[in-house]
């Protein structure tokens, strides 16, 4: 199975700030990752498909990038409601792989 | 609007067996890849499970593979997860979520049903 290492496990912002999120593939997996948000209670949410497209109704200030083994997240301009858990996921090949969450809290 | 709305989940004793329900509706289920996912207690998300649109192509994780099995009707829109042998590991928050027909990533989830393996 391919290995997904996120990282960092959780990091702390302001409002306002830019953070990233990267997921390392244990072997090539073209752009074939989705990127999720999680807030506590809730199911998860697609924010970004294959690797860097925005999925309809996802806020601007996330962007996603990479191909083949590392892959970004980047959330612009940091908002009160993004303050959540990230997962990445690769859908290139079964068993599909999750990384382990991210967790981006208030500062 | 797109719905998934589990059901089945609540207490069960180690080695037992259960079956997980999802209702979908606002999409055609016929023609949409279907997955389970699980998230034990304060961890992530665990992928177990994917059943192509007609069914005719099945994938489990390492971990639940000759335990669990995953069916649909797509004349009920209703997606299952029969899960023998069940241990305490395998308690968790399970999900269902809508695939695509022609790609297998997530696109939208139900908000889940909490099955707890204890005795």
């Amino acid at each position: 199975a391919i290995q997904m290492t996120q990282s960092p496990s959780s990091l702390s912002a302001s409002v306002g700030d830019t953070v990233t999120i990267t997921c390392r593939a244990s072997q090539g997996i073209r752009n074939d990752l989705g990127w999720y948000q999680q807030k506590p209670g809730k199911a998860p949410k697609l924010l970004i498909f294959a690797a860097s497209t925005l999925q309809s109704g996802v806020p601007l200030r996330f962007s996603g990038s990479g191909s083949g083994t590392d892959f970004t997240l980047t959330i612009s301009s940091l908002q009160p409601e993004d303050f959540a858990t990230y997962y990445c996921l690769q859908d290139y090949n079964y068993p599909l792989t999750f990384g382990g969450g991210t967790k981006v809290e208030i500062k | 609007q797109v719905q998934l709305v589990e059901s089945g989940g609540g207490v069960v004793q180690p080695g037992v067996s259960r079956t997980l329900s999802c209702v979908a509706s606002g999409f055609r289920l016929s023609e949409s890849g279907m997955h389970w996912v699980r998230q034990a207690p304060g961890k992530g998300l665990e992928w177990l499970t994917l059943i192509h649109y007609d069914g005719s192509s099945k994938y489990y994780a390492d971990s639940v593979k000759g335990r669990f099995t995953i069916s649909r009707d797509n004349s009920k829109n209703t997606l299952y997860l029969q899960m023998d042998s069940l241990r305490p590991e395998d308690t968790a928050l399970y999900y269902c979520a809508k695939g695509g027909r022609f790609y297998d990533r997530i696109d939208f989830w139900g908000q889940g049903t909490l099955v707890t393996v204890s005795s």
